[in-house]
């Protein structure tokens, strides 16, 4: 079963503005991960926040974690149409031994 | 190597054939794991392998389904008698330990269609 749940499903915006997506779980987390995944290729890793962890940046990456509310957030700014990708949240949990996906947002950037 | 590495990257194969799919992780990687993705979804954990010691099994969907990483290196994932509802990219990921802190290098998948 699917542990997050990202929102929005799909994003479509202008090359230059920033997209933001949300990502909610249900169990406490030892990490939440970002993921990226072009058409027909396989992930990858973005960035990583730990669950004492409230912000991080990467480039133009930055990555929120709320943990009070289970929920995190990916902000990109300054999209460029190669952000165009699917974008999946995966959460590892203290006891667990693996990573477990949502759904993902497909992100679109028009030139 | 300097990527994971999945083999073969396409595969057809008729309901009821068997089939492997093979994955070369990084070098020196100790943690191995197995997803299935099917289209339009998040991928879903099947298996995990710390060396050659297979420590989580619980997401693979039936009896049909068997992994193994005997020299704690390249692991096969194996689908007996495929059926329909085996179609989907399998993909294969690798971590230098836990995955704790580390995030996964994925390999680029194998598209199982099942005709």
């Amino acid at each position: 079963s699917q542990q997050g749940e990202e929102d929005p499903q799909a994003l479509s915006i202008q090359e230059g503005e920033n997209a933001t997506m949300n990502c909610s779980y249900k169990t406490s987390i030892n990490n939440l991960q970002w993921y990226r995944q072009n058409s027909g290729r396989g992930l990858v890793h973005l960035i990583l926040i730990r669950s004492n962890e409230r912000e991080k940046h990467s480039g133009r990456l930055r990555v929120t974690l709320d943990t009070s509310k289970k929920s995190s957030s990916l902000l990109i700014t300054a999209s460029r149409a190669a952000d165009t990708a699917s974008y999946f949240c995966a959460t590892d949990r203290p006891s667990g031994s693996r990573l477990t996906f949502g759904e993902g947002t497909q992100l679109t950037v028009n030139p | 190597g300097a990527g994971v590495s999945q083999s073969p990257r396409y595969k057809v194969a008729k309901r009821g054939q068997d089939v492997a799919l093979r994955c070369d992780p990084i070098s020196g990687h100790v943690s191995l794991f197995w997803y299935q993705q099917a289209l339009g979804q998040g991928p879903e954990f099947l298996t995990y392998f710390q060396n050659e010691a297979q420590l989580d099994k619980s997401g693979l969907p039936s009896d049909r389904f068997f992994a193994e990483r005997p020299e704690g290196s390249v692991s096969t994932l194996k689908i007996q008698r495929t059926q329909q509802e085996d179609s989907a990219v399998y993909l294969c990921a690798s971590s230098l330990g836990g995955q704790r802190d580390h995030g996964y290098t994925f390999g680029s998948g194998t598209r199982l269609t099942v005709v």
